[in-house]
């Protein structure tokens, strides 16, 4: 069953802490994106991917990193510079006939 | 760069009613791809429908169907025999085109929806 998965479905931050949100895709896409929500923004880029080896920085992007070693995983790192890391983490993968969104992650700064 | 906007943050229908959605979007492009996406309380990401620029034929999904005034730059989502299910948040998105990469989907701020019995 083709699908993108996203791991863990909640997580709890400490000040200080970087933490790690998964996201696998077996749907043989090239491209990846990483999107954050927050109530009353939509959705808002944050990093995205065109292959392996590159990504690029979306319109929110101080305080988080990626990597791209394989083409399956887009791994986001939120960094202790992310001064308000709580929100719920969407990642995506598609092409022209649209994207398909894995079933996020909710961040909670504890 | 291109910017997407939704004009109504929330609103309620009856039950089998229909009901309008507005989207309206700044582009400079000629062609370019549009969709609507729902997020129902589960928080999972549906897509609606998606329409082509260059087709003027406007989409039509079961009991969904855009308006698309490409001169107006709208892109209104009707949803008719509106169910309980409906209830969501509902995003507008624009995409460029030819895809690549490295023009992602552009949201609106969404439009929250509750379908009344």
């Amino acid at each position: 069953d083709g699908g993108i998965t996203q791991s863990p479905k909640y997580l709890f931050r400490k000040e200080g802490q970087n933490v790690t949100l998964s996201c696998e895709q077996n749907l043989n896409h090239d491209a990846m994106y990483w999107y954050r929500q927050d109530p009353g923004q939509g959705l808002r880029l944050i990093y995205y991917s065109q292959i392996v080896n590159d990504f690029q920085k979306g319109d929110i992007a101080e305080g988080y990193s990626v990597s791209r070693e394989k083409k399956e995983s887009f791994p986001l790192t939120v960094t202790s510079a992310q001064k308000n890391p709580t929100a719920f983490y969407l990642c995506a993968t598609g092409g022209a006939y649209g994207y398909t969104f894995g079933s996020g992650t909710r961040l909670t700064v504890v | 760069a291109q910017t997407v906007t939704q004009s109504q943050p929330e609103m309620s229908v009856q039950e089998a009613e229909t009901v309008t959605l507005s989207c309206t979007y700044d582009t400079s492009e000629n062609n370019y791809y549009l969709f609507w996406y729902k997020q129902p309380p589960s928080r999972q990401m549906i897509l609606v429908i998606r329409q082509e620029a260059y087709k003027q034929q406007n989409a039509t999904e079961n009991r969904f169907s855009v308006n698309f005034q490409k001169a107006a730059k709208s892109f209104s989502l009707k949803i008719s025999d509106s169910q309980l299910g409906d209830t969501a948040m509902y995003f507008c998105a624009f995409m460029k085109y030819p895809f690549s990469g490295n023009t992602p989907l552009v949201f609106g701020k969404g439009t929250r929806l509750s379908v009344i019995a």
